[in-house]
């Protein structure tokens, strides 16, 4: 079992529309997570971190921990072309692990 | 110019030959970290360093070797290029551990024939 599985992709969405992200991790010692989003050919960039269980909003985009059953969620409301990425969960125990990520496509 | 950068970005070695990737960064952040990413995979950890002379392996340290005397530079060198280490390496720094975010090299794409 990977330390760090994300929903299999490609995610496709139209435009308007929710996107809901999923990660599960393995490692119960684990004390924060965070969000990065990967457009084609540049580096990572960090979306959202969250470290309490509940809900974090902020703008478009909310992030949903549920250390209980190992569970992080991304969400993102009224979905924009600009979002088309892969998004990369990363879960931190000492050192990051990150998922394999999911592909996001919104269509126009 | 501040930030994190990388060099060479690109980079096409032959089998055998030893290679090094540089990391620079303005921030003076303790932590630093190298990266693989592979087609269809996520970031694996290679190496990491919490700060200058201070380095741990992380989950594929093998046939890499790294290094850090100053905070702000970290490089890896693959000491005898394989195939398999073709891959886009990116490096990342942090102010602290686990509970911060880690900001990311534009990336180094290397091809190893």
């Amino acid at each position: 079992q990977k330390e760090v599985e994300q929903n299999s992709g490609p995610l496709s969405v139209p435009e308007g529309a929710i996107a809901s992200l999923n990660c599960t991790y393995s490692d119960r010692g684990s004390q924060s997570f965070f969000w990065y989003r990967q457009y084609s050919g540049k580096s990572p960039e960090l979306i959202m971190f969250i470290y309490s269980n509940g809900d974090k909003e902020d703008g478009r985009f909310t992030a949903q921990l549920n250390k209980a059953s190992q569970y992080v969620s991304l969400l993102i409301r009224d979905s924009q072309p600009s979002d088309s990425a892969t998004y990369l969960c990363a879960v931190n125990a000492g050192k990051s692990t990150f998922g394999d990520g999911t592909t996001l496509t919104v269509k126009p | 110019d501040a930030g994190i950068t990388q060099s060479p970005r690109y980079k096409i070695t032959e089998t055998g030959r030893q290679v090094t990737l540089m990391c620079h960064q303005t921030w003076s952040h303790s932590y630093m970290f190298w990266y693989r990413q592979d087609l269809g995979h996520g970031l694996r950890l290679i190496y990491y360093s919490a700060a200058a002379d201070i380095t741990d392996k992380g989950e594929v340290p093998d046939g890499y070797v790294v290094s850090r005397s100053k905070t702000e530079n970290f490089p890896l060198t693959l000491e005898s290029a394989t195939r398999s280490q073709t891959s886009v390496y990116f490096c990342a720094s942090s102010e602290g551990g686990a509970r911060y975010e880690q900001y990311f090299g534009p990336g180094t794409r290397l091809t190893v024939t």
